[in-house]
């Protein structure tokens, strides 16, 4: 009963250093998703995939990379973390949205809080 | 562009009382649209949906209308206790395969 499932789950980086989040489902979702958290925000879209093999944009996408080599992972890198990075990231998953209004909610990890110095 | 407001926080209610949480969206065509919960130290778990206008979606107590003509879709319980206390939040489709969050809600229930 696993759902999704991200490591790790506390990390504390120094300026400048890279490192990658990872994301693993199993529900064989098609949809992968990462946001992250800040006070008062609510959550912002950093980057999703559609599928394996694909990714997109989200709202916030700079200074993140992403990608989807199989369908049940999707990792999210920091390429030079930047104390502006300091946050909590969660990953999410769903089955395809159908139609116009979409509808199908999405399943979240548990998170993983980032600190950079 | 796609929106979510919700009310600022925290809402601070004694157990058993009524909870609304306000929700109010921008009128993109007719997203469908979320409510989420939030415990300390978790990701976020869907309370309940609503896919087109009048739908009310409910759970746990819980229960939300979704009204076109006011474009919202306001969280209720009648009666809340010490263990919904969490963070709760808003959220509708923007059509582009993915959701838009409001801010969140803190609730905070005293026994």
């Amino acid at each position: 009963n696993a759902g999704v499932t991200q490591t790790p789950k506390f990390r504390v980086l120094k300026t400048g250093q890279s490192m990658t989040l990872l994301c693993a489902q199993d529900m064989n979702h098609e949809y992968m998703y990462w946001y992250r958290q800040d006070p008062g925000m609510g959550l912002r879209l950093i980057h999703y995939s559609v599928g394996e093999g694909t990714t997109a944009k989200g709202e916030v996408p700079d200074g993140y990379n992403v990608s989807r080599l199989k369908k049940q992972n999707f990792l999210l890198g920091l390429e030079s973390a930047a104390p502006s990075q300091t946050s909590v990231y969660f990953c999410a998953s769903s089955t395809p949205f159908s139609g116009t209004g979409g509808g199908q909610p999405q399943h979240f990890g548990d998170g993983t809080r980032l600190s950079i110095l | 562009g796609d929106s979510v407001t919700q009310m600022e926080g925290p809402v601070t209610l004694s157990e058993e009382a009524f909870l609304t949480i306000n929700c109010t969206y921008t009128a993109t065509g007719y997203p469908s649209l979320f409510w989420y919960v939030q415990y300390p130290g978790e990701g976020l778990q869907l309370l309940l949906k609503a896919t087109k206008a009048d739908d009310k979606g409910s759970n746990k107590g819980f229960e939300a209308t979704y009204r076109k003509e006011t474009t919202s879709f306001h969280l209720e319980k009648g009666s809340v206790q010490v263990s919904d206390s969490a963070v709760y939040f808003c959220a509708r489709y923007t059509g582009r395969r993915a959701l838009t969050f409001g801010s969140g809600t803190r609730l905070q229930v005293q026994p």
